[in-house]
């Protein structure tokens, strides 16, 4: 069992949809990131989370400490949010422990 | 200007040949990474660098040998390519339990 856990693995959406992504994880962290891969391959950082809430745009990024477990939500969602994302941890060695990702594709 | 950098972004070669890929960071971090994207897309850490000295090295075989000529650098040089070396290779740098990490392009390598 990965110590990241991401669910779902695959999921489509029609455009304007709001979609919800979860991680569950089972190591002690100092801190979460939420990634995003597009088919190009390249990653970027969307957040870092240690607690509580945190908006971009329609990105919004939750975690509870206590329950171990974050979700990733986009409101409105578009064609161009398309992506692989990945939930990853960061443990207190300092290494980030990604999940297997989800990959969504957003329908006009 | 680009936050990380790795060259090349894509190298083909053969079965035994020893081969490097370059990374550099302008953005001051003190904490850089390699990590191996598999055919399954599944990422995993190989090695981390705090300051040029080596943090992490996840169970990597020998045959990789990371070199931190400075902060600003991490480069990774693979001895005796075999074909399950094939994957992407990704970069990335950190200030060290503050920041988040930033990627570097990514690095597809193809053992033939």
């Amino acid at each position: 069992k990965n110590e990241v856990e991401q669910s779902p693995q695959n999921l489509t959406a029609q455009e304007g949809e709001f979609i919800t992504i979860n991680c569950s994880y089972s190591v002690g962290i100092s801190a979460l990131h939420w990634l995003q891969q597009h088919p190009g391959g390249g990653i970027v950082s969307l957040f870092m989370l240690s607690s509580g809430k945190k908006k971009h745009g329609r990105l919004i990024a939750t975690i509870n400490i206590q329950e171990k477990h974050s979700s990733l939500h986009i409101t409105a969602s578009h064609p161009r949010d398309s992506a692989v994302y990945i939930c990853a941890v960061r443990s207190s060695a300092d290494k980030l422990i990604f999940g297997t990702g989800t990959r969504l594709q957003v329908f006009p | 200007d680009t936050a990380v950098s790795q060259t090349p972004k894509y190298l083909v070669t053969q079965m035994g040949n020893d081969k490097s890929i370059k990374c550099e960071q302008n953005l001051g971090h003190d904490t850089m990474y390699w990590y191996k994207q598999d055919s399954k897309k599944f990422l995993k850490i190989m090695f981390s660098y705090n300051n040029k000295e080596l943090i992490i090295n996840e169970t990597v075989p020998n045959r990789f040998s990371p070199k931190s000529p400075d902060k600003a650098h991490l480069n990774l040089h693979i001895n005796s390519l075999e074909l399950g070396d094939s994957a992407v290779y990704f970069c990335a740098s950190s200030q060290k339990g503050v920041t988040e990490a930033f990627f570097g392009q990514g690095t597809r390598l193809t053992v033939v």
